[in-house]
């Protein structure tokens, strides 16, 4: 089965300065990669994704990175806010059944 | 409505009780899932619900049992849990293929 590898699992930065959190993937089948981040208390939230037969997608200050030769993605945070303080979940999929998530990053952004 | 809504928001419930999680989306959306998460961890899939047929049971105790009424509910019935079960209780729905989950906030679930 797919297996999805997520560093690093903490992560602090100041604030305006940018995160990067990286994930790998087992499965060369798997054709969707989502990103998550949940609040504590909240359940996981769609952030952005990509598709594999894209390289990279953007949104505001927000932007994923795909690269499939080597079987990893990325997810960029620019200017951050200490309201992207959050744990960040990264999955891959080849189906959308079963969808395996990364072991989460937990982003703490300092004032 | 762009939104799953779970109730209870919060669960206490004793090792012979018998107690039921609910989940309502009305998105037109024709997947839904149960997860399971313990603190710290990422979730973990229990149950898919497509087209309001049972699609995938991943080996989940016979202990929890769902049920889909229709495309728009989805039930988790809860029976004779034990302590290590207590953890957060996640919905999801997703349009069949390969799209984004929609989640609830969750059921946060405490067996005594």
């Amino acid at each position: 089965g797919e297996n999805v590898e997520q560093h690093p699992s903490t992560l602090s930065v100041q604030e305006g300065d940018s995160a990067v959190i990286k994930c790998t993937y087992s499965d060369s089948a798997s054709n969707y990669f989502p990103w998550y981040k949940q609040e504590l208390g909240k359940g996981p939230q769609l952030i952005i994704d990509i598709r594999s037969n894209v390289g990279e997608k953007k949104d505001q200050r927000i932007a994923v990175t795909l690269n499939k030769t080597a079987k990893h993605f990325s997810l960029h945070i620019t200017e951050t806010q200490p309201e992207d303080s959050a744990v960040y979940f990264c999955a891959a999929s080849g189906g959308y059944q079963k969808v395996t998530f990364g072991t989460g990053t937990k982003l703490q952004v300092i004032p | 409505d762009t939104e799953v809504t779970q109730t209870p928001k919060h669960l206490v419930m004793g090792m012979t009780n018998k107690k039921s999680l609910k989940c309502e989306q009305h998105m037109g959306h024709r997947a839904m899932y149960w997860y399971k998460q313990k603190a710290k961890k990422p979730p973990e899939l229990m149950f898919v619900y497509s087209y309001e047929k049972l699609s995938i049971n991943e080996s989940v105790p016979s202990r929890f049992s769902p049920e889909c009424p229709n495309s728009s509910l989805l039930n988790l019935h809860l029976h004779a849990l034990q302590p290590e079960d207590s953890a957060l209780y996640l919905c999801a729905s997703s349009q069949a293929g390969a799209y984004g989950y929609t989640f609830g906030s969750g059921t946060r679930l405490t067996v005594v």
